[in-house]
This record gives structure tokens, sequence and C-alpha cells, in this order.
């Protein structure tokens, strides 16, 4: 059973430009959730998808954007990169309506912006 | 009041004691609580977690003790191993329609010693 996988794992980028990272849940799962993680601090929520929608989003700006695709994988879509974008991004999947409200998490990608 | 306060942000521990995390929380509408463990380089993975009708709740060496009304709530170790030396947070939720969105503490290292 595969869990949930991210691509890619790293990347670099330069201030100002755009990045896509890619998200395929854990069999079974319907929603994936986002969050950035800075050095040494713990994960800040992104915003979460479900159904193709985005149903909860946390203090990020506009630049941060989303989309799930109908076989529940999704992406995260940054604009105008910063040099404070610089995280370790995960994506976490789950069930909706599942009663624990569990998430898994995939192993993150690591953006750096120079 | 969305905030979850850990301490301490790093743990010490000889093999073979206890190593003991602790949480605080405000917002009482929280009712998931789990505990993730992360490895650098990797995603959190889920430990174990709670809800707010029990006051503990054992897996293995793994154990939450939960109290309501200080709203605080702690992670204990027994029999720490040097491979459980990571990086523990803490995490509240709020279920229903809306849920999923995970709140993080701050993390706590935790290095145990052979």
């Amino acid at each position: 059973d595969a869990g949930v996988t991210q691509s890619p794992t790293h990347l670099i980028k330069t201030r100002g430009q755009q990045v896509t990272l890619r998200c395929s849940p854990k069999s079974g799962h319907d929603t994936v959730s986002w969050y950035q993680q800075a050095l040494g601090q713990g994960p800040q929520f992104i915003f979460q998808y479900y159904e193709e929608e985005e149903r909860q989003r946390g203090n990020f700006p506009d630049r941060f954007s989303g989309h799930q695709f109908p076989n529940y994988s999704s992406e995260l879509n940054v604009n105008a990169l910063l040099l404070g974008d610089s995280a370790l991004y995960l994506c976490a999947s789950s069930t909706a309506g599942h009663s624990t409200d569990t998430q898994y998490f995939g192993p993150g990608t690591r953006l750096t912006v120079l | 009041q969305q905030q979850v306060k850990q301490s301490p942000q790093s743990l010490i521990v000889q093999k073979g004691g206890i190593s003991i995390i602790n949480c605080a929380y405000e917002n009482t509408a929280f009712d998931y609580f789990p505990w993730y463990q992360q490895f650098p380089g990797k995603g959190p993975a889920l430990l174990i977690a709670i809800r707010p009708d029990v006051s503990e709740k054992k897996e293995g060496r793994f154990t939450i003790s939960f109290n309501k009304s200080a709203k605080q709530f702690s992670l204990h170790i027994m029999d720490s191993q040097p491979g459980d030396s990571a990086t523990y947070f803490c995490a509240a939720s709020i279920g229903g329609n809306q849920g999923g969105k995970l709140i993080f503490g701050q993390g706590t290292e935790l290095s145990v010693k052979p």
C-alpha cells in the first residue's frame, strides 16, 4: 500500500519565480492538506482540498494556490517567490468524514529560494 | 487562541529513562490531539493520538496523558531508546465538516544517550 508521495524531493528557485509541487495521497484517501515547515518550526497549515475544492485555508497570501484533480492528487503553486518561502512543504492525506481525522504525511519537498 | 504551546524545546534522556513532553492549548473546541515523530529529512509520522473523552491512552512504550480541565496533554516515552531520538510535535484539530486543520506545537528535539 503506497503512502503519500511528493515530487520533486528538492527544488532550487530564484526570487520572483514560480514553483509547482505535487502530491499523491495514500490509497483510499480523498482529502489533501498542504503545510509549510520552516527550519526548526512546526508545520503551518496552508490549505486543504476535498472534492477538488479548497475547503479550508490558513494565513497564507494569495501567492499560494492549489488544485486537486479527480484522482485526488494535488498541486501547490507558489508565485513571485520570496526568500522567506524557503521551507519544507508537506502534503498530508486523510479521509473526509473519518472520525479520527488522521492525517498521513509525505516526505516533503525541500524548496530553497535564492 | 489557536496556538498550541509545547515544552521543552529540547530534551536529553539516558537510555532506559522516561521522556516527557508537555503541550497546552486554549481553544476548547479542539477535539483531536495527535503526536507526530519526525526524523531529519523526513515527513512527520503519526505516533499516537487521543480524544478529550479519555484521560490516558497507551500504545507500547508511548502514553498520552490528557487533562481536559487544565487544557494540557503530554507524551511519555517509557524505556527511551537511542532510536527514539527525533523531533516530536504535538498538534490539535477541530473535527466535523471543517476538520483536518492541524495546529502544531513548536516541537521538542529529543536526544537519547546510550
